[in-house]
């Protein structure tokens, strides 16, 4: 079974500050993308990141790719109370069709 | 640029009874996928419809199934509901139908069921 593991569960932090989520796994991923879901809502994609050492860039945000593709990052620089909410990863394993989902990190950004 | 459009955005049923919720696609896809949510977890894989057929399967028992129309739309059925089938129901959209070849999955508001 594939699974998504990401740290930390939960974050909260002040504004201005950076940090870090981290989505790991122990299968190889052929893609892998972030989204950001804010409550009664569905996920919103941010990036979507397939080469291995990819290294993406959203205005304050960084998404990194692994190397051997099993894992990836998310920084966020000077973090703002607008980037509250769970962030998600979602790989699609080689020779499926489904993305399967990380459990998810749940940030809050205090003012 | 119409998105992912689902319908009912919300709705409570009675356990045993059976649900049917409906997506559009974004404009230009053909593959569409379905994931539910239930609260303080990431979505899970439910299926996903390509042709108008269903080409993978989650690990969710067969009370739950689907249909893709000629013009790529999708209805989930949830037969025999469960106090546990209560969750958000996120549709999701994509062109193609690759190996994880990386083609971008866009999500839909999503259905809010609650089995009372």
């Amino acid at each position: 079974t594939q699974l998504l593991e990401q740290s930390p569960q939960f974050l909260s932090i002040q504004e201005g500050e950076n940090l870090t989520v981290y989505c790991n796994s122990s299968s190889v991923f052929s893609s892998l993308q972030w989204y950001r879901q804010e409550p009664g809502e569905g996920p919103v994609l941010l990036v979507t990141v397939v080469t291995g050492g990819e290294v993406k860039k959203l205005k304050r945000l960084t998404f990194q790719f692994g190397d051997a593709r099993k894992d990836s990052s998310l920084h966020i620089t000077a973090a703002q109370p607008g980037d509250t909410g769970l962030y998600l990863c979602a790989g699609a394993a080689s020779g499926t069709y489904k993305y399967i989902f990380g459990t998810g990190t749940r940030l809050k950004v205090l003012a | 640029d119409a998105g992912v459009t689902q319908s009912p955005t919300h709705l409570i049923k009675t356990r045993g009874q059976q649900v049917t919720l409906r997506c559009s696609p974004k404009s230009g896809h053909d593959t569409v996928s379905w994931y539910q949510q239930a609260l303080g977890q990431g979505p899970q894989f439910i299926f996903q419809y390509y042709e108008e057929e269903e080409r993978q399967r989650g690990n969710f028992p067969d009370r739950f199934s689907g249909h893709q129309f000629p013009n790529y739309s999708s209805e989930l059925n949830v037969n025999a509901l469960l106090l546990g089938d209560s969750a958000l129901y996120l549709c999701a959209s994509s062109l193609g139908y690759r190996k994880g070849s990386g083609n971008t999955i866009y999500f839909g508001e999503g259905s809010w069921l609650t089995v009372v």
